[in-house]
């Protein structure tokens, strides 16, 4: 099974700055299938990020994915208010698929 | 629109069995390979079975393999998630996804259905 790990466990920013979330993965993900999901209280998780880069629809371009191979980033550009959530990464390129434990973005 | 609506989640004894099913809406279901996820409270998110579109092939985590079995009627467009022997650590949300065409991930969820398993 692939683990991947998320760094950090918390994040803790304001609005306007930038966020830099980071997830290792233990064996190279298969043709960068590494996604983004923000998740809120209560809710499903949302997909941001697929193929590493690419964004989902009606994503806005204040996030970004980058990375290849075993190291990945999912950067958000300026924080806004509805940002605050929790995110996770996930790899489906080999089965079982598997999620990272998750980075909490909170307000400082 | 493409909408999933779970049902079938409640209490349950350890020991017991549950069907959950998640009907689809929006969306050629018989095309596309749908997932069903959980998470526990409090924790993160564990992929608990694949099952394929036209393919039908069926992929589950170590967690589950042997007690849940993951099917499809396109007939009726629902997944269906079967769980037998339940235990404690099983108690969670449980959400279906679809899997996008190509290299896109699971894009439509469900709101989830809540399963707990209690004595």
């Amino acid at each position: 099974e692939i683990v991947l790990t998320q760094s950090p466990g918390t994040l803790s920013l304001s609005p306007g700055e930038r966020a830099t979330l980071s997830c290792g993965v233990s064996q190279s993900v298969i043709s960068n299938c590494l996604a983004w999901y923000q998740q809120k209280p209560g809710q499903a998780p949302r997909l941001l990020i697929y193929g590493a880069s690419s964004r989902a629809t009606g994503i806005p371009d204040r996030f970004s994915g980058s990375g290849s191979g075993t190291d990945f980033t999912l950067t958000i550009s300026r924080l806004e208010p509805e940002d605050f959530a929790v995110y996770y990464c996930l790899q489906y390129g080999s089965t079982p698929w598997t999620f990272g434990q998750g980075t909490k973005v909170e307000i400082k | 629109e493409e909408q999933l609506l779970e049902s079938g989640g409640g209490l349950v004894q350890p020991g017991g069995s549950l069907r959950l099913s998640c009907v689809a809406s929006g969306f050629t279901f018989s095309t596309y390979a749908m997932v069903w996820v959980r998470q526990a409270p409090g924790k993160g998110l564990e992929c608990v079975a694949i099952i394929g579109g036209l393919d039908d092939n069926t992929y589950y985590a170590d967690s589950v393999k042997g007690r849940f079995t993951i099917s499809r009627d396109n007939s009726r467009n629902t997944v269906y998630l079967q769980m037998n022997t339940l235990r404690v650590e099983d108690t969670a949300v449980y959400f279906c996804a679809k899997r996008g065409r190509g290299l896109v991930a699971a894009d439509s969820w469900g709101q989830g259905t809540l399963v707990t398993v209690s004595s």
